[in-house]
């Protein structure tokens, strides 16, 4: 079956920098993605990667191993608003996305 | 502003009603999408469609219809309400059926059936 895994929450410290994992296991793969959503808003999109290797964009910066199954997203120099949920999503091969059910990130003063 | 509108923002509704949740994009986007999100589950993709005048069925698709008649709206039925699809409904589009550039999404319909 297709499933995604990665952790219920995680906390970390305004300033500070933090990495959320993420497994997948799909039929066939097409991307990844991430996406934040605050508490009662929609998800908005943040990275894709494609090709194994680190993309970086500002605070943020993600990660693919393609032949392990694996991405992060690391964010650095962490401030409040950073606080929220953090979605992984693959791709399969038929273009659907296989959404995680989100890392509840809490930043602590 | 470009985006995503979605109607109602939130809605009660009695069991065995009838609704329609409505979305309107005004980017131009090819593909468009219904997840609903429940509490510790990931996005559920209900329907989805590539282009205007195609649909297609996602992972939940029971007790639900979809229709595309143009390229900007894709409204989603629920023929019959059952306490089950309670739930945040979200819409979402993307430029083609494979997801280029991302997705974006509507701010949701939280629809509570009782």
């Amino acid at each position: 079956g297709q499933n995604i895994d990665q952790p219920t929450e995680m906390t970390a410290t305004e300033g500070a920098i933090v990495q959320i994992n993420c497994t997948y296991q799909t039929s066939g793969f097409n991307g990844l993605f991430w996406y934040q959503q605050h508490a009662g808003e929609a998800p908005t999109f943040l990275s894709y990667n494609v090709l194994d290797g680190l993309e970086e964009k500002g605070r943020f910066s993600s990660f693919l191993s393609r032949s392990k199954g694996y991405s992060y997203l690391l964010l650095k120099e962490l401030q409040m608003k950073d606080s929220a949920s953090y979605l992984c999503a693959a791709m399969d091969s038929n273009y659907q996305l296989i959404w995680g059910a989100g890392t509840k990130l809490i930043i602590k003063p | 502003i470009a985006g995503i509108t979605q109607a109602p923002t939130s809605q009660i509704l009695a069991a065995g009603r009838r609704m329609t949740l409505r979305c309107t994009q005004d980017m131009r986007h090819n593909a468009m999408y219904w997840y609903r999100q429940d509490l510790g589950l990931g996005l559920r993709l209900i329907h989805y469609s590539n282009t205007a005048g195609t649909t297609g069925k996602g992972e939940v698709p029971d007790g639900y219809s979809v229709s595309r008649a143009n390229t900007d709206d894709f409204p989603l039925t629920l023929a019959s309400a059952v306490p089950s699809q309670t739930s945040v409904y979200f819409c979402a589009s993307s430029i083609d059926g494979q997801g280029a550039g991302g997705y974006t999404f509507g701010s949701g319909t939280r629809l509570t059936v009782v």
